[in-house]
């Protein structure tokens, strides 16, 4: 079983609506949540970073986190072509001697005109 | 500021061949990672260095000897390719956060 499990999509939506991705994770260890938006033939770049349960908005993003559920999600709000990407999860935890983060497969957004 | 800077863009190998992919970054931070990027696998760390002079492997390592050149530079080094290490790879940097920066990638064919 991977430790952070992910739907690849694709997933295609219209633009304006709200898209919700999802990840569940397995080790409890996990402190902190991430979400990276990966544009095509580009490196991942962070959108959104959390470390508590419950929600952090900025903009038409919001994460949310459910520790008791090992369960993380990332909603846009009014969706726009601009946003079609791959959308990565990731989650760190902190050990003797450094940080571990582990990614998700990433799921392929498509928002439609 | 540049931010990550990879070299090259694209590059295709026989089996065999060898090659060093080169990154580097202008943010001042210690810590460097190498991943690899397939599809449906998502980013698997190859190698990382939590400081200059310090090298540890990652998920991934077999085929691949990395080197922390300085504090900015982070080289890795495939001395037989292969195939299966047909791959995008990123070099990433991180500072006292856990936000990783990630370079523009490279794209390796090994025929």
């Amino acid at each position: 079983q991977k430790e952070v499990e992910q739907d690849p999509g694709p997933l295609s939506v219209p633009e304006g609506a709200i898209v919700s991705l999802n990840c569940t994770y397995s080790n409890s260890a996990f402190q902190y949540f991430m979400w990276y938006r990966q544009y095509s033939r580009k490196g991942p770049e962070l959108l959104m970073y959390t470390y508590s349960s419950g929600n952090k908005e900025d903009g038409r993003f919001t994460a949310q986190v459910d520790k008791s559920s090992k369960y993380i999600s990332l909603f846009i709000r009014d969706s726009q072509p601009s946003d079609s990407a791959t959308y990565l999860c990731a989650m760190s935890a902190g050990y003797t001697g450094g940080f571990k983060t582990i990614f998700g497969a990433g799921t392929r957004l498509f928002v439609k005109a | 500021n540049a931010g990550v800077t990879q070299t090259p863009k694209f590059q295709v190998l026989k089996t065999g061949q060898s090659m060093t992919l080169q990154c580097a970054q202008d943010m001042n931070h210690n810590s460097m990672y190498w991943y690899r990027q397939d599809p449906g696998m998502g980013l698997r760390l190859i190698y990382y260095s939590a400081s200059e002079g310090t090298t540890d492997k990652g998920e991934v390592p077999n085929g691949y000897n990395v080197s922390r050149l300085n504090k900015r530079e982070f080289s890795l080094r495939l001395e037989s390719a292969a195939p299966s290490q047909t791959s995008v790879y990123f070099c990433a940097s991180r500072g006292r956060g856990d936000e990783q920066f990630f370079g523009p990638g490279t794209r390796l064919t090994v025929l």
